[in-house]
């Protein structure tokens, strides 16, 4: 089946401690995104991708690291420089890099600060 | 900078009833989408609408884009408890006159009594 998967589901960090998210499509997507949400929030873009080796800032993006050194593949790096990383995190593609395309997600990765 | 805005934040209804939900964006927009959130899940792709005033229908839910394009709604007809969940708008976000990434509406949660 075609899809976005994300993992881990669930991740714990410590004070100080860099982890990465990771997100993997084989929708054949040109675009990938990652999101921050948190609880009776809305979604808030971190950085995206329109192309492989090409990523750009989204409105959040201090704190966090991304590549895309692959088209299925799109990870996040959360560092110990983002103070407030307790979120759920959602990262999605589409086909192509424009708005009027819709946005397939992922599950889903819960991070908390131990 | 550009926003999208939902009404009301959170309705709670009795089963039966029905239930809407208004988006409005501070700039037109070349289309809309609409995603469902299931609570503890992930965004999910409803529909685009793209035409001033279009009105589509998906069973009991009735979207709809206003004549200016910058505004939308969501109408549920007779809810169910299947219906819960939060119900997010998003929109293109125009930089220069590229439309490459979607801006979210702040959301509605949807809840149902039995």
């Amino acid at each position: 089946d075609g899809g976005i998967t994300q993992s881990p589901k669930y991740l714990f960090r410590k004070e100080g401690q860099n982890v990465t998210l990771s997100c993997e499509q084989n929708l054949n997507h040109d675009a990938m995104y990652w999101y921050r949400q948190d609880p009776g929030q809305g979604l808030r873009l971190i950085y995206y991708s329109q192309i492989v080796n090409d990523f750009q800032k989204g409105d959040i993006a201090e704190g966090y690291s991304v590549s895309r050194e692959k088209k299925e593949s799109f990870p996040l790096t959360v560092t110990s420089a983002q103070k407030n990383p307790t979120a759920f995190y959602l990262c999605a593609s589409s086909t192509r890099g424009q708005g009027n395309q819709p946005q397939h997600f992922g599950d889903g990765t819960r991070l908390s600060i131990l | 900078g550009q926003q999208v805005m939902q009404i009301p934040q959170y309705q709670h209804v009795q089963e039966g009833e029905d239930f809407t939900t208004y988006c409005n964006s501070s700039t037109t927009l070349s289309n809309i989408q609409w995603y469902k959130q299931r609570p503890g899940g992930h965004p999910v792709f409803l529909i685009q609408l793209v035409k001033s005033g279009e009105v589509k229908k998906q069973k009991r839910l009735t979207f709809q884009f206003g004549e200016a394009k910058k505004n939308s709604s969501l109408h549920i007809t007779a809810t169910q408890t299947t219906d819960v969940g939060t119900y997010f708008c998003a929109g293109p976000a125009r930089y220069g006159g590229a439309t490459n990434k979607l801006i979210f509406g702040t959301g509605t949660l949807l809840a149902v009594q039995p």
